[in-house]
């Protein structure tokens, strides 16, 4: 079956310190894959998407993730966290499905000062 | 550009009853999406429409539908409500071309609370 693997319900980092998110997936077939936050109280905000186009994706915010199609990731960074990171944040699959996500279960990164 | 939005963004029903929520997209997109979001299942995909037909499904009781109408305003409807169905239901709207990677766009969510 499908899925997406989410190591880690809860990080936490300091302010200024790198932050990795890791996603993995489960899938002989590479999928599209995206990467999505989500602060109390509101709907999902789209950080970065892999289309296939290059391996590594830059998105919103300073976030980047790469694309290891030989270890099934596709990893969130960023290299120096900021309180206003604090929220949840998704990994996801597409499978040409139409508008159909696979979500994995979120991590909720936390942002000490 | 006006992003989606949900109505009633919170909800407070019984046991038994049925329940509608609405969802509008943004403008020009023709794909509504919804998933179901709990503290234990985490986000599950509901269904989605396209052009006033459901194009895919998850894997959810017949108690949950849905409808797309004309505009592309799309409803959920769950009927003989359970304690289990309550949730942050999110609606999400794309172009909705054949692109998997066509972009969702969240709405912010409507809490429904079943006692």
């Amino acid at each position: 079956a499908q899925s997406v693997t989410q190591l880690g319900s809860h990080v936490s980092v300091s302010e200024g310190a790198l932050v990795l998110l890791r996603c993995n997936y489960s899938s002989s077939v590479p999928p599209y894959l995206f990467w999505y936050v989500q602060y109390p109280n509101q709907g999902l905000q789209l950080l970065l998407k892999y289309t296939s186009a290059a391996t590594l994706v830059k998105g919103i915010n300073g976030f980047e993730a790469e694309f290891k199609k030989s270890e099934t990731s596709f990893h969130l960074t960023k290299p120096s966290a900021h309180m206003s990171d604090a929220a949840e944040y998704f990994c996801a699959v597409s499978y040409n499905q139409g508008g159909k996500l696979i979500f994995g279960q979120g991590t909720e990164l936390s942002v000490k000062p | 550009k006006a992003g989606v939005t949900q109505t009633p963004r919170y909800l407070i029903k019984t046991r038994g009853q049925q329940v509608t929520l609405s969802c509008s997209p943004i403008s020009g997109h023709r794909s509504v999406s919804w998933y179901q979001q709990t503290p234990g299942q985490g986000l599950q995909f509901l269904f989605e429409y396209f052009s006033e037909t459901q194009r895919n499904k998850g894997n959810f009781p017949g108690r949950f539908s849905g409808r797309q109408f004309s505009n592309s305003r799309s409803e959920m409807n769950v009927s003989t409500l359970e304690l289990g169905d309550s949730a942050l239901y999110l609606c999400a709207s794309s172009l909705g071309g054949s692109s998997p990677t066509d972009t969702q766009y969240f709405g912010p969510g409507t809490r429904l609370t079943v006692l």
